[in-house]
């Protein structure tokens, strides 16, 4: 079974410096990788998708991600963050042929300090 | 265009009640899938409907159910609750029933079970 690592529960970072959230999954096939957000109270907003097209993914608020076969790895950047990217963000994979189930990893809040 | 509506987005019921929560997709969506948000099992995949048909089911008990309609509107019922299923449900569409596509999420709604 597919499944997703997303290292760090919490990640803290100031205003204005480099947001890096890290997603590791395990398939022998490179599956199809999101990034969603939560705000507090809110469902789930898609930042990004990886779909083999281009392994550099370009989202949404100026994140994006790049897709490392060699790592197995879906890194979410961001280079300058801001308050109002404090949410709690989720890598997530679906696999090839699956449907549109989605496998999700336990989630990484961000926080933004000034 | 309106995105996934779901209701009642707040509800309490009590331990042996039974509960629906009806999900509207994005127009023109036809893939329904649904998941459960829990702060100590994260989301988890419950089930998944296309063209009226369950395409992908979670592990999750037999009191937990669903169904679409014609019209690709979906609802999901829980029988005989269990304060264990005090959670977020999610609700979402896709355009079709292939993996890889874009997956937008409703609101939730919020289940408290006492």
């Amino acid at each position: 079974a597919q499944s997703v690592t997303q290292l760090g529960s919490h990640v803290s970072v100031s205003e204005g410096a480099l947001v890096l959230l890290r997603c590791n999954y395990s398939s022998s096939v490179p599956p199809y990788l999101f990034w969603y957000v939560q705000y507090p109270n809110q469902g789930l907003q898609l930042l990004l998708k990886y779909t083999s097209a281009a392994t550099l993914v370009k989202g949404i608020n100026g994140f994006e991600a790049e897709f490392k076969k060699s790592e197995t790895s879906f890194h979410l950047t961001k280079p300058s963050a801001h308050m109002s990217d404090a949410a709690e963000y989720f890598c997530a994979v679906s696999e090839k042929g699956g449907g549109n189930k989605l496998t999700f990893g336990t989630g990484t809040q961000l926080k933004v300090e000034l | 265009k309106a995105g996934v509506t779901q209701t009642p987005r707040y509800l309490i019921k009590t331990r042996g009640q039974q509960v629906t929560l009806s999900c509207s997709p994005i127009s023109g969506h036809r893939s329904v899938s649904w998941y459960q948000q829990t702060p100590g099992q994260g989301l988890q995949f419950l089930f998944e409907y296309f063209s009226e048909t369950q395409r992908n089911k979670g592990n999750f008990p037999g009191r937990f159910s669903g169904r679409q309609f014609s019209n690709s509107r979906s609802e999901m019922n829980v029988s005989t609750l269990e304060l264990g299923d005090s959670a977020l449900y999610l609700c979402a569409s896709s355009l079709t029933e292939e993996s890889g596509n874009t997956i937008y999420f409703g609101e939730g709604s919020w289940l408290t079970v006492v």
